[in-house]
């Protein structure tokens, strides 16, 4: 089993939907959960992050975390192209929060 | 305050030189860490630093491969004797290290091509 498993896509959605990125993990140490989004030829840049169980918003982002089912999920709503991009789970976990990438979810957004 | 910085951006080496790759941290931040992406790829973990310290290097392939975080300067990762299979964008990130969330923050990466 992967440390952490996405779907590498690429999900397709039309303007203005919602997208809903998916991601599970292996370590029930995980502690801290980051969302980082990555532009093609780019760097990753990091967009949400989120420690407790429940929902977290921030704009049209909301971070979901269920650590009893190891999964953590990722909403995008009113999705516009700008939006297309490769969206990277990272659990954190260990002494020093080691972080372990997923390969991502490659999103593209239709206008 | 300028974020995390790498240089070069782009680096071409021929089989078999050293091919030195430099990463300076967040002001504030000091931790390190590199990863190395592969075309298509996920970010792979290679090696995470305090300064004068190697803290992780279990994603370090064991040969040909070094880092540092001198005192002093750069974080400097060090492929000697590239070969092909080394192509690949090599991303550094720092985070605060102050206890805290401890978020990385990524620079803009070196890609290094091997001819």
């Amino acid at each position: 089993q992967k440390e952490v498993e996405q779907n590498s896509g690429p999900l397709s959605v039309p303007e203005g939907a919602i997208a809903s990125l998916n991601c599970t993990y292996s370590d029930r140490g995980s502690q801290s959960f980051f969302w980082y989004r990555q532009y093609s030829g780019k760097s990753p840049e990091l967009i949400m992050f989120i420690y407790s169980n429940g929902d977290k918003e921030d704009g049209r982002f909301t971070a979901q975390l269920n650590k009893a089912s190891q999964y953590v999920s990722l909403l995008i709503r009113d999705s516009q192209p700008s939006d297309s991009a490769t969206y990277l789970c990272a659990p954190g976990s260990g002494g020093y929060q080691k972080v372990t990438f997923g390969i991502g979810t490659k999103l593209q957004v239709i206008p | 305050n300028a974020g995390v910085m790498q240089n070069p951006r782009h680096l071409v080496r021929r089989r078999g030189q050293e091919a030195r790759l430099r990463c300076s941290p967040m002001k504030g931040h000091s931790h390190v860490y590199w990863y190395r992406q592969l075309p298509e790829e996920g970010l792979k973990f290679m090696v995470y630093l305090q300064k004068e310290n190697i803290i992780d290097e279990s994603g370090m392939p064991k040969e040909r491969f070094s880092a540092e975080f001198p005192k002093e300067g750069p974080s400097i990762l060090r492929i000697q004797q590239v070969v092909r299979g080394d192509s690949a964008a090599y991303f550094c990130a720092s985070s605060p290290g102050d206890g805290g969330l401890d978020e990385q923050f990524f620079g803009p990466g070196t890609r290094l091509t091997v001819l």
